[in-house]
């Protein structure tokens, strides 16, 4: 079957760094999204990894290892307004749509 | 400025009486999604088009209908809706359906409450 997992709740403190972590087992593969989802608000787009390796874009990283079904987000040098859900997502092979994960809730303290 | 849009925001409405949430957007794009999102479960599919004139179920199709007769709008049909179908529904919308870094853009969504 087709599975996302991802923790539910993370809790970090601002001006560190956090990692979200990723694991999929789907029929097939072709690239996994990260979004940022604000509470009440649309997710937006973060990161978008194909091959294995890391993707750096600013404070966010995002890695890919496709033999192992995982993947992370790097959040550094935390702030308050990274206080948001992340939700991870698997692009099935078969019809092209997106798989999602449930999210993690990340929670910044000062 | 390029967007999706979502109508109604917010609605309370009773099982059984026929709504359709409206969905455009106005980057030409060819694919469009619409999802639901309770707690705990994630963004679930609902039905996606492909491009005009083309729709395919999601995940989650029962109890909802859609249509694609030109590219720029997706309306969302609940034909008699259950108090199940209470949820948060994004629309959204990508330029291309082939695989690619594309992202896909939301609406604002819809929190929609069925008594």
């Amino acid at each position: 079957g087709q599975n996302i997992d991802q923790p539910t709740e993370m809790t970090a403190t601002e001006g560190a760094i956090v990692q979200i972590n990723c694991t999929y087992q789907t029929s097939g593969f072709n690239g996994l999204f990260w979004y940022q989802q604000h509470a009440g608000e649309a997710p937006t787009f973060l990161s978008y990894n194909v091959l294995d390796g890391l993707e750096e874009k600013g404070r966010f990283s995002s890695f890919l290892s496709r033999s192992k079904g995982y993947s992370y987000l790097l959040l550094k040098e935390l702030q308050m307004k990274d206080s948001a859900s992340y939700l991870c997502a698997v692009r099935d092979n078969s019809n092209y749509q997106l798989i999602w994960g449930a999210g993690t809730k990340l929670i910044i303290k000062p | 400025e390029a967007q999706v849009t979502q109508n109604p925001r917010y609605l309370i409405t009773v099982t059984g009486k026929k709504l359709t949430v409206t969905c455009s957007q106005n980057m030409n794009h060819e694919y469009m999604s619409w999802y639901r999102q309770d707690p705990g479960l994630g963004l679930r599919q609902i039905y996606y088009s492909m491009n005009v004139e083309v729709t395919d179920k999601g995940d989650v199709p029962e109890g909802y209908k859609v249509s694609r007769k030109e590219k720029r709008n997706f309306p969302l049909i609940l034909e008699s809706p259950s108090p199940n179908q209470t949820s948060l529904y994004f629309c959204a919308s990508s330029l291309s359906p082939q695989p690619s870094a594309d992202t896909q853009y939301f609406g604002p969504g819809t929190r929609l409450t069925v008594l």
